[in-house]
């Protein structure tokens, strides 16, 4: 059985930086082609994909948000932790991590979520 | 990368079909058979209905079904049941392989 639990700051201020950590379950990041990625949804608003990394430690970047966002792994610890600079309150939103698998012909699609954790940003 | 165009809202009463479409471009719905489908209920994570366009997951549904046609694809829900009410995502890989999403669509049951 997958799961996967997001932690992290509940509130930060404007500017600074946020470190979230996915703690998963029932599979190994270092297993080929398993992938972790973060999702995140304001308050009311859509979802919005933020960043993934794969087993052979290839990431990709929401090309809006690339240049402060910084996704890792620890695959001793079942971990991922993605780390976002510069902090805005437009940035509140529940963040999620979630499972992935990917082979060539079939990729970017999620299929075990962790419950997600509301970040807000306000000073 | 823009979001997915969804409709805003849909409704259907119990026993009908409907169909949520998703429209991008040739860049990534279009060029593509990547596009998934998540539904979500209000404060929950989102679930997988269907990826690589039409193949479900292990556990969803027949009633769920997904299919694409040019740079729009579709989800179709037949049947409709007072639990298929919630909101229901798109998404798709795109050529710079990354992905985006659409913007929702929330599914009423009358």
């Amino acid at each position: 059985q997958i799961t996967l639990k997001e932690s992290g700051p509940t509130l930060v201020k404007p500017t600074q930086t946020l470190a979230l950590t996915c703690t998963f379950s029932g599979f190994s990041v270092s297993t080929i082609g398993v992938g972790v990625g973060w999702i995140r949804q304001p308050p009311g608003a859509a979802l919005e994909w933020l960043a993934v990394i794969y087993w052979n430690d290839v990431k990709r970047y929401s090309p809006s948000l690339k240049t402060r966002l910084t996704i890792t792994k620890d695959t001793s610890k079942n971990r991922v932790v993605l780390i976002m600079t510069d902090m805005d309150p437009v940035d509140t939103a529940t963040y999620y991590c979630a499972h992935t698998f990917y082979t060539p012909e079939s990729y970017y699609w999620f299929d075990n979520w962790g419950q997600g954790t509301l970040v807000t940003v306000s000073s | 990368q823009s979001a997915l165009t969804q409709p805003a809202s849909v409704s259907g009463s119990p026993g009908q079909s409907i169909t949520i479409s998703c429209t991008g471009t040739s860049s990534d719905v279009g060029g593509y058979n990547l596009v998934s489908w998540y539904q979500q209920y209000s404060g929950k994570a989102p679930k997988l209905m269907i990826y690589d366009v039409s193949n479900r997951p292990s556990g969803v549904s027949n009633r769920f079904s997904g299919s694409k046609s040019g740079n729009t694809a579709s989800l179709t829900i037949s049947g409709l049941q007072a639990e298929d009410e919630a909101d229901y995502y798109c998404t798709s890989a795109t050529s710079s392989v990354t992905l985006v999403f659409g913007g929702g669509t929330k599914l009423t049951v009358l």
